[in-house]
Parts: C-alpha cells; sequence; structure tokens
C-alpha cells in the first residue's frame, strides 16, 4: 500500500512565487491535515480536514489554502512564499478523529530564498 | 487553548537503564498518541491512548495515560542504541479535530 504520499520531497522557492504541495493517500480516510516542523517547536497543525468539502484551520494558517475536493487528495497551497515558510511539510490522514491511528507522510522540505 | 508540554526536552542515557518521558497537556483530551521519529524521517505512530488509565506496551517501551492528572508517560525499559529518536507525544481536543503536539524529546542511548 502506498498509504500517505507527497510530493514534492525537495523544493527551493524564491520570496513571492506560489507553489502546491501534493498530498494523497489511498486508505479511504476522512480525516487529513497538514503540519509544518521546525526546530524545536515540533509539528504545528496548519489546516485539517474531515471529510471532502470540509475544511478548517488549525494553528498556523496564515499564508496557506487548503482544499478537499476528492477523499484522497489534500493539497497545501502556498500563495506568495516568505522566508518564514521555510520547514518540513508533513501531511497526515486518519479514517477519522476518534482515536484511530493517524499516518504521517514522508514530508516536503522547502526552502524559501 | 490545548498546550502540550514534554519534559525532558533531551535525554541521554546509557544502555541497559530505565527512564521515564513525561507528557502534560492542558486541557481535557480524550485521546493521546506517542510518535517515534528519526533524523530526516517521517513519524512513525507508537501508541495510541484513549481513556483513563490505559497502558501499552510494545518491547522496550510502554506508555500510559491518566486523563485526571492530564498526564501521558513513555517508560523506556533496558534502553539500546537503536531507542536513540526524537519522541513526541500529542493530545487531540475533546470537542474538534484539532491534534496538538509537544516539543520533542531527543533521545540518546549511549553503549
Amino acid at each position: 500500500n502506498a498509504g500517505v504520499t507527497q510530493t514534492p520531497k525537495f523544493q527551493v522557492l524564491k520570496t513571492g512565487q506560489s507553489m502546491t504541495l501534493q498530498c494523497a493517500q489511498d486508505m479511504n480516510h476522512e480525516y487529513m491535515s497538514w503540519y509544518r516542523q521546525d526546530p524545536g517547536m515540533g509539528l504545528r497543525l496548519i489546516h485539517y480536514s474531515v471529510g471532502a468539502g470540509i475544511t478548517d484551520q488549525g494553528e498556523v494558517p496564515n499564508g496557506y489554502n487548503v482544499s478537499r475536493s476528492t477523499t484522497e487528495d489534500f493539497p497545501l497551497r502556498l500563495l506568495s512564499a516568505a522566508p518564514s515558510q521555510t520547514s518540513v511539510y508533513f501531511c497526515a490522514s486518519s479514517y477519522d478523529f476518534s482515536g484511530n491511528t493517524i499516518y504521517f507522510g514522508e514530508g516536503s522540505w522547502l526552502t524559501v530564498v | 487553548e490545548l498546550k502540550v508540554e514534554q519534559n525532558p526536552l533531551f535525554l541521554s542515557m546509557q544502555e541497559g537503564k530505565n527512564y521515564t518521558i513525561y507528557c502534560n497537556y492542558s486541557t481535557t483530551s480524550d485521546r493521546l498518541y506517542w510518535y517515534r521519529q528519526d533524523p530526516g524521517k517521517s513519524l512513525e505512530s507508537l501508541f495510541v491512548l484513549l481513556s483513563n488509565g490505559a497502558v501499552k506496551q510494545e518491547g522496550r517501551l510502554m506508555a500510559s495515560l491518566d486523563t485526571k492528572a492530564r498526564l501521558s508517560t513513555l517508560h523506556i525499559t533496558a534502553a539500546v542504541h537503536d531507542l536513540s529518536a526524537t519522541y513526541f507525544c500529542a493530545a487531540g481536543e475533546t470537542s474538534g479535530s484539532r491534534l496538538t503536539f509537544g516539543e520533542g524529546t531527543q533521545l540518546t542511548v549511549n553503549p
């Protein structure tokens, strides 16, 4: 099984550019989420979705957009990249949020110069 | 707002020794997760704890949850070098779908 697949794995952007981080899961999970991981700060929730067509903000949503048109996909869009968005981004999914295991993708390393 | 604190943040221990990582959370939560992360890698799920008094064990790791004290512990028994990694706890809010992570505990097991 592919599990949670993120692309790209590495990306360098210039300030002001936009891009989309892709996340797909093949486990028919309703719950999907995006986190960023910065040194010494653990993981912080950016946006999450509890099903197709439903999204909500997490702890650090500014500068990011999401949509959930299908159960399988949950892309994260950076509208105008800033150096402060240099981070490692993780996508996660779970059958629901009632206590099932939450699975993480391999991560996307983003550098904004 | 749910806050999660782990301690210690850094832990250096010798092989064969026992130690405990603590995870405190600030408001009511009915699910607590423990993850392991190796450098440059993703997060690997270790345990999901869903009720007061829950205890789960896998190999040299044992996790417990005390919802009244808002405390979860990850106990390491007879540590081996392969356990060297960063361990995260995360708590899920009771009435919602947000998961909040602790800062992580960087564990180094020395021969």
